[in-house]
């Protein structure tokens, strides 16, 4: 079955960017998603990017797919401690999303 | 437009109560969706609906849930007979027409005693 998976941690300094990581297995995906979750709360679209595309930039979000090797990863720019929470990527299948297990990104002052 | 609503944000009930939820989706949203999370993992598939038609169920979703969506606007989610492994945080999200992002709520935090 579907498959997609994360590394459950990143630590980083405020002002350093951040790398999140996501590989998955299904092919198919047309659209791969970003979203974040801070504790206790619903989850939050970041950004997207549609399967025939390789970039997307949006402000200090920068979306990479490497369609060939199956992995996504998230760069946040100039990490500040707002960005502490979770981060979940998820992959369309035909009417529902997988997703990852979620990277807790924490962010020291 | 405020987003997805759903309410309670919060049920605590005894093993054996039966428990809804329910769901207001993005107005104009034709395709409303249940997930289940549990704490430490991502959100899981349970359900999906295009307009009233439910039209997949999870194999998570035992006889013991039922959701509806009868006039294809909001949605409820029951669980009979709780048990303690329902405990979980249950999100519902809305896509609207030719799109494929969905949108999520809140959610309802769910604690079975």
């Amino acid at each position: 079955g579907e498959d997609v998976e994360q590394s459950l941690f990143l630590s980083v300094r405020e002002g350093d960017s951040s790398v999140i990581n996501c590989t998955y297995t299904d092919s198919s995906s047309t659209y791969l998603y970003w979203y974040k979750q801070e504790p206790g709360a619903g989850l939050q679209l970041l950004t997207y990017i549609f399967s025939n595309m390789d970039m997307k930039q949006d402000q200090r979000l920068t979306v990479l797919l490497n369609k060939k090797d199956k992995h996504l990863s998230l760069r946040i720019a100039d990490t500040q401690t707002g960005d502490s929470a979770i981060y979940f990527c998820a992959v369309s299948g035909t009417y529902k999303y997988i997703f990852g297990t979620g990277t807790r990104l924490k962010v020291l002052a | 437009d405020t987003g997805v609503s759903q309410d309670p944000r919060h049920k605590i009930t005894k093993r054996g109560q039966n428990v809804t939820f329910r769901c207001d989706p993005i107005s104009e949203h034709n395709r409303l969706y249940w997930y289940r999370q549990t704490l430490g993992q991502g959100p899981e598939f349970l359900t999906y609906f295009q307009n009233e038609a439910q039209l997949e169920k999870s194999r998570l979703l035992s006889d013991r849930f039922s959701a509806e969506r009868p006039k294809g606007s909001f949605s409820t989610l029951e669980i009979q007979r709780t048990e303690q492994g329902d405990s979980a945080m249950y999100l519902c999200a809305s896509t609207g027409e030719g799109t494929d992002t969905q949108y999520f709520g809140p959610g309802t935090r769910l604690t079975v005693l």
